[in-house]
């Protein structure tokens, strides 16, 4: 069974780089599906950040303006979150997902971490 | 972008109720929608895909209805588990939004 867990640090500077990784257990991250990232923000709803994909295919949603990166490491089963210039509107729980599918491109998020609070304070 | 209203925002609901929450689309999805149960402290759960399609392991007292901008997930006799707080997503188009949320309450 798939298992997800973010780590990081709980706390990130404004105008700094907030970073997280998310590590995947019990399933390939080569295995044919796409890795995501949502936050939610306190007291407020989901927000999709991005989804990545072993080979490098990457697409993220255009209300970061170009702050987001994500990546994988095969190696370790990870992937990652990076996010650029970071203000209080970033203070949000962040969560790793799966992306997985089925037929006529139903696309949907089947499997979660349990998320990691990250403040943006000075 | 695709923008989801839910509605209502909050529900207060006996045990043993059945209730209904709704969500619209912007434009239509066709049947491109998700419903997630979210929980203090707890990984969230998908609960629907593809408008009614039932998770694996997920109850048969949770069902999802519609297609193109209007849906509804229905919840059949409500457990102490239930109350919880409820989030739509389509995933037609990107940004894959989600609306806004409905938290069911215990009455």
């Amino acid at each position: 069974q798939v298992q997800l867990q973010e780590s990081g640090p709980g706390l990130a500077r404004p105008s700094e780089t907030l970073s997280l990784i998310c590590s995947v257990s019990g399933f390939s991250i080569r295995s044919g599906y796409y890795w995501a990232w949502i936050r939610q923000p306190p007291g407020k709803g989901l927000e999709w950040i991005g989804s990545t994909y072993h080979s490098g295919d990457t697409y993220y949603n255009p209300s970061l303006r170009g702050r987001v990166t994500l990546s994988v490491d095969t190696s370790k089963n990870q992937f990652s979150l990076k996010l650029d210039s970071v203000t209080a509107a970033d203070t949000a729980v962040y969560y790793c997902a799966r992306r997985a599918f089925s037929g006529y491109d139903h696309y949907y998020f089947d499997s979660w971490g349990q998320g990691t609070l990250v403040a943006v304070s000075s | 972008d695709i923008q989801m209203t839910q509605s209502p925002s909050s529900l207060s609901a006996s045990v043993g109720d059945r209730v209904t929450i709704t969500c619209r689309a912007s434009q239509s999805i066709s049947s491109y929608l998700n419903w997630y149960q979210l929980k203090p402290g707890k990984a969230p759960q998908l609960l629907i895909y593809a408008a009614s399609s039932l998770q694996n392991g997920v109850p048969s007292r949770f069902s999802g209805s519609g297609s193109g901008t209007d849906f509804t997930l229905t919840i059949n006799a409500l457990q102490p588990e239930d109350f919880a707080t409820y989030y739509c997503q389509q995933s037609r188009r990107s940004p894959y939004n989600f609306g806004q949320g409905t938290k069911l309450e215990i009455k």
